[in-house]
């Protein structure tokens, strides 16, 4: 299993820019997750999905939207890109009822808004 | 909603110290208390987890304390070596609901060699 994948690794954007990060995770994962990741800040949940068709805001999902189209699938789409939102984004997956397991987490993607 | 509070945020031990790292929370409903570890450039992968009904757990060097009615759980590295140097996240959930887990601003440890 290639686990959860992000593409890609690193991109620059201008201000105003739009872009999709890519996410997927080849363990039949019900639950999914964005995280942004900030110096010093720990990671800040972006919006998470807890199955396909169903997804919900986290903590920080202005300027974000998501779509979950299928179960190994949940892209991330940036509409406006501003400053604020340089980070490293980490796309997750874990399985249960409902929380209480392990999550898995991509490798990230490193965005520069300049 | 739960509000988790991590200490330090930077450790620096000497290879073959113990380190330690502790983490409250403020909901009495969570259950499930992971931690993780993130390397430079990774993304973060769980070390260890302890749920509400034990006290602790043990993995070789590393082991999880929870007290439920202090509301605080840590995490013990032993023998600390150079690779464990990385960023550690302690995180707090509620097991069987659809609540999303809470991390904590995260650890870094730094093993001197």
């Amino acid at each position: 299993n290639a686990g959860v994948t992000q593409t890609p690794k690193f991109r620059i954007l201008k201000i105003g820019q739009s872009m999709t990060l890519q996410c997927a995770q080849d363990m039949n994962h019900n639950y999914m997750y964005w995280y942004r990741q900030d110096p010093g800040m720990g990671l800040k949940l972006i919006y998470y999905s807890v199955g396909a068709g169903i997804t919900d805001k986290g903590e920080v999902p202005n300027g974000y939207n998501v779509s979950r189209s299928t179960t190994e699938d949940f892209p991330l789409r940036l509409e406006l890109a501003a400053p604020s939102q340089t980070s490293v984004y980490f796309c997750a997956s874990s399985w249960g009822e409902g929380g209480g397991e392990t999550q898995y987490f991509g490798p990230g993607t490193r965005l520069l808004v300049l | 909603g739960e509000n988790v509070e991590q200490h330090p945020s930077t450790l620096s031990v000497q290879e073959g110290d113990s380190a330690v790292i502790k983490c409250t929370y403020s909901d009495s409903a969570s259950n499930y208390f992971p931690w993780y570890k993130q390397e430079l450039g990774k993304g973060p992968q769980l070390i260890i987890d302890i749920r509400s009904n034990v006290g602790e757990k043990k993995d070789q060097r590393i082991a999880v304390t929870l007290n439920k009615t202090a509301k605080h759980f840590s995490l013990h590295i032993t023998e600390t070596q150079p690779e464990d140097s990385a960023v550690y996240f302690c995180a707090a959930e509620l097991s069987g609901g659809s609540y999303i887990p809470t991390f904590g601003r995260g650890t870094s440890l730094i093993v001197h060699p």
